[in-house]
Formats: structure tokens, sequence, C-alpha cells
């Protein structure tokens, strides 16, 4: 049963131009929080997602960014008009459902660069 | 206020010896869990070990054990017989509402940077 993934998992972008990260959920797994973590920190949410729904998205940043998780394919964050701020390992985690102890499997990370 | 307080920046442990990693949380909600996290310097996450707010044993998974004390609100994970491929940052994080209302996401704390010596 493979694991979560990620791809890319390092991304070079130069200011103004689009970032989009990919993550396919392990194998049974339906539901999709995507987290950042800023250099020195720890992981912060972003957003929530189930199948073509968005569930949670209190933190993710109002402008420039979205995310989806079509009935087909991964899930896709994207940033549009990237900076230097953005700059971030962004990480992917499934669940096989929302409550209860399921425990949340992270992917290996996306390392955005911005420069 | 801070959910997840995670007071260590950084510890040092001798190989072979047993080391806490502190944690203390914040929550009103009842039905929470609790999680810890290795973070290598190659950069994943490794689920370690869970445990609920409800569970009356303090959970165990290998060499990794968590000290629960709910009155406290500390949940800090003992490591035995430290080995140098422990050497990692270590997040505490928290899930809360799991009677109900909650969106599932994960709140982490800022981590701890383990090091064995040899």
């Amino acid at each position: 049963n493979a694991g979560v993934m990620q791809n890319p998992r390092h991304l070079v972008r130069r200011r103004g131009q689009e970032a989009r990260l990919r993550c396919s959920p392990m194998k049974g797994h339906s539901h999709v929080y995507w987290y950042r973590q800023l250099p020195e920190e720890g992981l912060k949410f972003m957003v929530y997602l189930q199948k073509e729904n968005i569930i949670d998205e209190s933190g993710m940043p109002k402008e420039r960014f979205s995310a989806e998780f079509p009935k087909e394919g991964p899930s896709i964050l994207r940033i549009q008009q990237v900076v230097r701020g953005d700059s971030a390992a962004y990480f992917c985690a499934s669940s096989p459902q929302r409550q209860g102890p399921d425990t949340q499997y992270f992917g290996p990370g996306t390392r955005l660069t911005v420069l | 206020a801070q959910k997840i307080t995670q007071t260590q920046p950084g510890m040092f442990v001798q190989e072979k010896e047993a080391v806490t990693l502190d944690c203390t949380y914040d929550t009103s909600d009842p039905s929470y869990g609790l999680f810890w996290y290795k973070q290598p310097s190659s950069g994943e996450m490794i689920f370690l070990i869970y445990q609920g707010s409800y569970d009356q044993q303090n959970a165990t998974e290998g060499r990794y054990s968590l000290n629960f004390q709910k009155a406290r609100k500390s949940a800090n994970l003992v490591i035995s017989a430290s080995q140098l491929g422990d050497s990692a940052m270590y997040f505490c994080a928290m899930r809360e509402g799991f009677s109900g209302g909650s969106q599932g996401n994960l709140i982490f704390g800022k981590g701890t940077k383990l090091s064995v010596k040899p």
C-alpha cells in the first residue's frame, strides 16, 4: 500500500510565476489536508478537502492560494504570482475519515523556493 | 494562547539513554487526540505515537511511550535507549473535537530538536 505521494519534491519559481503542488492520498483515504512549514517552525494547517469539496480553508491566505481535490486525480495546491515569503515546505496528509483517532499520514513534502 | 507548547527548542541525550520531550496543550474540548511526529533532516514527517483523551493507559510503540497527564494537560514523549538515528526534530500535535464539530486538522507545536551523542 503506497503512502501519500507528493510531487514535485523540490520546486523553484521566480517571483510572479505560478506554483502547482500535487498530492495523491493513500489508497482508501478520502480526506486530504495541506500544511505549510516555514523554516524553523512547526506545520500550520492550510486547507482540508474531500473529493470535489473544500471543507475548511480557514488556514489558507485569502489571495493567490487555491486548492482542489477533483473526483479523479490528485489534490492540487496552486499558488499564483508567488512571492519570496511563499518559500516553505508544503505537506499533504491524508486520513480515511475526518474524526476519531485516525492518524493523518504525511507525504514527503514539496519544498518551494521562490527566487 | 498557544494550543501546543513545546518548551525545549533543543535537547541532547547520550546514546542508549532515555530522554523525555515535553509537550503541554490547551483545549476546552473533552474529546481530543495527541500525536507525536518525527522529522529527520531529510524532511519527511513520520508518525510515532497517538494518545486519545479518553484512553486509560499511556500509549506505547516500541521504544516510544507517551506520558499522558490529563489534569496537567501534558503529553510528554519518552524515548528509551536512544539511538543515533533518533536525532531529528520532534513535533507534538493535537486534533480536537473527536465527538463532533471538528474539521480534524492537526495543530502543531514549534518542535524540539533532539541530538543523540555517541
